[in-house]
């Protein structure tokens, strides 16, 4: 089982709408999960982290977590052309802290 | 503030040549990881360094070394390249714990022929 779970896409989206993007984690003694957003030839750039069970929010996003089922998801209310790129979910590796990242999920909103 | 910046932004290299690329990391930040990105992937975590001291390391063989300086910056190193190790290198920074997640460079994008 890969340490990082994410389904590769692409995911299409109608923009105004609500894009999930969902996430699993082999390692339950991990406590921190990042979600990094990346545009096509450019570095990943953080754009969530939570570190405790239930819902964080900031502006349009949303990342959930649940440590019980291992899962971290992220939504994105009213999605924008902009929107469209990569999104990592990682988690740091628990044994060390180092941080693990899944392939990543391509999300294309269509106008 | 100075963010993470790598050198050299683009890289070609023939198969069994050697490679070093350069990282400076944010100011105040004493912990630098390198990762690599295929197309396609997500990055995989190669070392990383911490206080000039590697500081875990991931599944890379040995010919991936690396080097940190008493500035933080920090040197990633391939011997003897293979056509495989072509991806984007990534480095980035944090402040010696992973709490707050990293902050990544712009990275290199390497190309062996």
């Amino acid at each position: 089982q890969k340490e990082v779970e994410q389904n590769s896409g692409p995911l299409s989206v109608p923009e105004g709408a609500i894009a999930s993007l969902n996430c699993t984690y082999s390692d339950r003694g991990s406590q921190s999960f990042f979600w990094y957003r990346q545009y096509s030839g450019k570095s990943p750039e953080l754009i969530m982290s939570i570190y405790s069970n239930g819902d964080k929010e900031d502006g349009r996003f949303t990342a959930q977590l649940n440590k019980a089922s291992q899962y971290v998801s992220l939504l994105i209310r009213d999605s924008q052309p902009s929107d469209s790129a990569t999104y990592l979910c990682a988690v740091n590796r628990g044994g060390d802290d180092k941080i693990i990242f899944g392939k990543g999920t391509r999300l294309h909103i269509l106008p | 503030e100075t963010g993470v910046t790598q050198s050299p932004t683009h890289l070609i290299k023939t198969r069994g040549q050697q490679v070093t690329l350069r990282c400076s990391s944010q100011s105040g930040h004493n912990t630098v990881s390198w990762y690599q990105q295929a197309l396609g992937q997500g990055p995989q975590f190669i070392f990383q360094y911490y206080r000039e001291e590697e500081n875990g390391r991931g599944n890379f063989p040995p010919r991936f070394s690396g080097l940190q300086f008493p500035n933080y910056s920090s040197e990633l190193n391939v011997n003897a390249l293979e056509l495989d190790d072509s991806a984007l290198y990534l480095c980035a920074s944090s402040g010696g714990t992973q709490v707050n997640g990293y902050t990544f460079g712009s990275g290199t994008r390497l190309t062996v022929v």
